[in-house]
């Protein structure tokens, strides 16, 4: 069974930093492009960056570039988000997903989402 | 970036009715179009990937059509556990990733 499980999230101060950690079960995490999805509070769904299966391929949206960072261990079958200059927008549900097909420079539909790790930004 | 546009932002609807959502893309996208129905307080489900095929355990009464800029999500006979936000999602052209504003069915 494929299982997605996020932690890391909690309150921050703006300014501050926090790294998000999605460990992955269930499928051979190696072979798969891993994306991080955002909800703020009562908002729509907003993509926030992807990994590539071997880290080859890297994209972030707008919103996070030059503030946050993708990364991933296929080792520990684990990929991560550091947050940092966090702003009060980026208070959201963080939500880990499994790209259901892509692993290369490609991006598709996510098949697969954790249950998310809540983000506040607040003083 | 490519903008989605949904519509209606909401509707309600009642046991049994049929419903359609529309999702209108700023530039045309082929068919790499998805849409995921969101309960309150889960995650996003996939229902629908490439504008038209329906994953797999996703029951046969929601279906997806279209290609370009115009698509739609049908449901043939809403039930009690439809009601839910439906998103559209375009992987055409990235980044960004965009998703589609929300359609929200409720019960009428």
């Amino acid at each position: 069974e494929v299982q997605l499980m996020e932690s890391g999230g909690g309150l921050v101060k703006p300014g501050g930093s926090l790294r998000l950690s999605c460990a992955a079960s269930g499928f051979t995490f190696s072979s798969y492009t891993m994306t991080w999805v955002r909800q703020a509070p009562g908002k729509g769904l907003e993509w926030v960056s992807s990994i590539s299966a071997a880290s080859s391929y890297i994209y972030y949206a707008d919103s996070v570039k030059g503030r946050f960072a993708i990364s991933r261990d296929n080792a520990k079958n684990s990929f991560y988000l550091q947050m940092s200059s966090l702003r009060a927008e980026d208070t959201a549900i963080y939500y880990c997903a499994r790209d259901s097909y892509c692993a290369g420079d490609c991006l598709s539909p996510n098949d697969y989402w954790g249950r998310g790790t809540v983000v506040s930004v607040s003083s | 970036a490519i903008q989605l546009t949904q519509s209606p932002s909401s509707l309600s609807a009642s046991v049994g009715d049929r419903v359609t959502i529309t999702c209108r893309a700023s530039q045309g996208i082929s068919s790499d179009l998805a849409w995921y129905q969101q309960k309150r307080g889960t995650a996003p489900k996939l229902l629908i990937s490439h504008a038209s095929i329906v994953e797999s355990g996703v029951p046969s009464r929601f279906s997806g059509s279209g290609s370009g800029t115009d698509f739609t999500l049908t449901i043939s006979s809403l039930q009690p556990e439809d009601f839910a936000t439906y998103y559209c999602q375009q992987f055409n052209s990235y980044p960004p990733l965009t998703f589609g504003g929300g359609t929200k069915v409720e019960i009428k």
